[in-house]
């Protein structure tokens, strides 16, 4: 039971570049949740899934584009990078009736 | 912005000692939750605690929560040097009821041993 797993866990991209950032969960969930953490920081809600099929925007979703492809992944794209989507990024679940949220060890992100 | 504020954000004491955070919020909640963060790691759930709760404790963990002054705590007894980490409150506020989280920036908070 690998809870929840993010790929890739580094990366450095050069200002203009696309990539996807992938979250898989294996305990069922309902919701899913990407998050950026910058130093020193707490986590800001970058875009969730309350379901399979549905997403919303959370605090700072400008520049970023989401996919919930099934119960498992979500995926978080960015299209063009910019050197302030420099950060570390969370997925999180979140099961239908509990509040706790469960979270992935992190993509660190470099743009350059 | 930010819904919680911690205080302090860096707390550093001795091991032994007892560790006191303490989470500020604006708006109504369900219940606001504690997650502990190791350095270069995810975050891991600690304690819950409901709107209608005043107190709780899992092992050396006391989470209470003051709904009037929109304040809770966080108290570490008997503190040890595996508890360096920062620690996060999360809020659940009634307007997003249970469908999103809100955290706050953290205490960094190390025990020397």
């Amino acid at each position: 039971n690998a809870g929840v797993t993010q790929t890739p866990k580094f990366q450095v991209l050069k200002t203009g570049q696309s990539m996807t950032l992938q979250c898989a969960q294996d305990m069922n969930h309902n919701s899913m949740y990407w998050y950026r953490q910058d130093p020193g920081m707490g986590l800001r809600l970058i875009y969730y899934s309350a379901s399979e099929g549905t997403t919303d925007k959370g605090e700072v979703p400008n520049g970023y584009n989401v996919s919930r492809l099934n119960k498992r992944e979500f995926s978080l794209r960015l299209e063009s990078a910019a050197p302030s989507q420099t950060s570390v990024y969370f997925c999180a679940t979140h099961p239908l009736v509990a509040e706790t949220q469960y979270f992935g060890p992190g993509t660190r992100l470099l743009v350059l | 912005s930010q819904q919680g504020e911690e205080d302090p954000q860096a707390l550093s004491i001795q091991e032994g000692e007892n560790a006191t955070m303490n989470c500020s919020y604006k708006t109504s909640i369900n219940n606001l939750q504690w997650y502990r963060q190791n350095s270069g790691r995810g975050l891991v759930h600690l304690i819950l605690i409901r709107s209608n709760e005043r107190e709780k404790h899992s092992g050396r963990l006391r989470v209470t929560l003051d709904t009037s002054k929109k304040s809770s705590s966080l108290l570490i007894t008997a503190s040890r040097a595996a508890d360096t980490a920062s620690y996060f409150c999360a809020t659940d506020a009634v307007e997003t009821s249970g469908s999103r989280l809100t955290f706050g920036e953290g205490t960094q908070l190390t025990v020397n041993p």
